[in-house]
């Protein structure tokens, strides 16, 4: 069965300072991977993806996430930290053909502190 | 862009009741909705796959009885919550995927969406 792994419940950041949000996946063929953010009481909001191609990927709102095959890993990464940033994030994961049922982390709460 | 929309955001209803949840996609087609369940500080557990025109298909462990799913339109899924229970108390969101190929291709939209608290 496919799943995704999200280490830490909560990552605490500076302001400026560049942050890295962990998710590692398990799946048995291809992996389509997604990061999502939740802010408090709302649904998610799309970040980045990565299908194939470019093991870096670019998202939304000065994201970045870098797909590692051998370590299995999708982490999620900005070089400079905001306030604004404060969040939930979920990692998750669609097997091709898989339908577009997403398997979620069970999310990473990150604080970002001034 | 790809605006999903979810009524109500928020509803208190006594236990025995139902209370019934709307998922839009506003600007775009959706032959498929997902809903989802999310306990406090958990992640998102898929409860089942809206199919417009057909029978929703359930994950396992959840009870199509106690949760109506009807996909009337390409626009439009519902999820019933019938003879609700405080057990059933929950954040339950919705998500529509915009379209089948592009940069879009895979990503799916949620809705904000409804808290429900059952008394």
């Amino acid at each position: 069965a496919q799943s995704v792994a999200q280490p830490e419940d909560q990552v605490n950041v500076a302001e400026g300072n560049p942050l890295t949000v962990k998710c590692t996946y398990s799946v048995s063929g291809n992996p389509y991977l997604f990061w999502y953010v939740q802010y408090p009481n709302r649904g998610l909001q799309f970040l980045l993806k990565y299908i194939t191609g470019d093991n870096l990927v670019k998202g939304s709102y000065g994201f970045e996430a870098e797909f590692n095959k051998s370590q299995t890993s999708f982490h999620l990464k900005k070089p400079s930290a905001l306030v604004s940033d404060s969040a939930l994030y979920f990692c998750a994961v669609i097997l091709t053909g898989g339908g577009n049922k997403l398997t979620f982390g069970t999310g990473t709460q990150l604080k970002v502190e001034l | 862009g790809a605006v999903v929309s979810q009524h109500p955001s928020w509803v208190i209803c006594k236990s025995g009741t139902s209370v019934k949840i709307e998922c839009r996609s506003l600007d775009f087609q959706a032959t498929t909705m997902f809903w989802y369940r999310q306990f406090p500080k958990q992640s998102l557990m898929l409860m089942a796959t809206s199919n417009e025109g057909s029978k929703a298909t359930y994950e396992q462990g959840v009870e199509k009885d106690k949760f109506l799913i009807n996909h009337a339109s390409l626009t439009l899924s519902t999820l019933t919550v019938t003879s609700a229970h405080p057990e059933d108390s929950s954040f339950y969101i919705c998500s529509a995927r915009k379209a089948r190929g592009g940069s879009g291709a895979n990503v799916l939209t949620f809705g904000a969406g409804s808290r429900l608290t059952v008394l």
